[in-house]
């Protein structure tokens, strides 16, 4: 069974700061998916990122990019220029790269973050 | 496109009374979550679904607990009888999973259903 930490249960920035959200996580498996999802005051569950474990490069979207580390086990997601829309619950999410009764995403508890105006 | 589509977006029932949670996953997608959010928990994956056929319930808490796909563009989630401590926000998740050895798909979720059980 893997385990998702996020140390972080809440976090305050400046809008246009940057800021840096942590997870680390516990699995024996060597090919895996890491994802960062993002919870606005709605509800929905918005996919942010993905980092395949098997690719070196971090993955950058826009604004946000990762620091991925694998033999750290950390997935940390940095957020630059943040702006007040950002404003959400972030969590973590890990899932095994082959299926066979692994293919859920198991989820860290969250960090809040708060963009201030 | 339409996305994943959960009914109805809130529930209040009242202890014992059976409750169904409805997801229509998106078209072409032929893998469906069910996940569970509450404050104690957090996100907790319940159910899943390859092909309509379900792979692993292991996370559904008690035989209370039953979910069907019937056809790939409808799932259900039944709670049978409901209790207090079922209070919580119920995701679908569908994503479209390929037949090859490496996984490679990506979970969307629907807006979910809030349930209240008092």
């Amino acid at each position: 069974a893997q385990t998702v930490t996020q140390s972080q249960p809440e976090m305050s920035v400046q809008e246009a700061e940057t800021v840096t959200l942590s997870c680390t996580y516990d699995t024996s498996e060597s090919n895996y998916y890491l994802f960062w999802y993002k919870q606005p005051p709605s509800r929905q569950m918005i996919l942010v990122i993905r980092q395949e474990a098997y690719k070196q490069q971090n993955a950058t979207e826009n604004r946000f990019s990762v620091n991925f580390q694998k033999a750290a086990k950390s997935f940390s997601l940095k957020i630059s220029d943040s702006q007040l829309g950002d404003t959400a619950m972030y969590f973590c999410a890990f899932r095994p790269f082959i299926g066979g009764g692994a293919d859920g995403l198991t989820f860290g508890k969250g960090t809040h973050l708060i963009i201030q105006p | 496109d339409a996305g994943v589509i959960q009914s109805p977006r809130h529930e209040v029932t009242e202890m014992g009374q059976e409750v169904t949670l409805r997801c229509k996953p998106i078209s072409g997608h032929n893998s469906l979550f069910w996940y569970r959010q509450t404050m104690m928990r957090g996100l907790e994956l319940l159910i899943y679904f390859n092909n309509n056929v379900p792979i692993d319930d292991s996370g559904m808490p008690e035989d209370r607990f039953s979910a069907k796909m019937p056809n790939a563009s409808f799932s259900t989630l039944k709670i049978q009888p409901s209790e207090p401590r079922d209070s919580a926000v119920y995701f679908c998740a569908s994503s479209s999973r390929d037949s090859g050895y490496f996984v490679t798909d990506t979970q969307y979720f629907g807006p979910g259903t809030r349930l209240t059980v008092l």
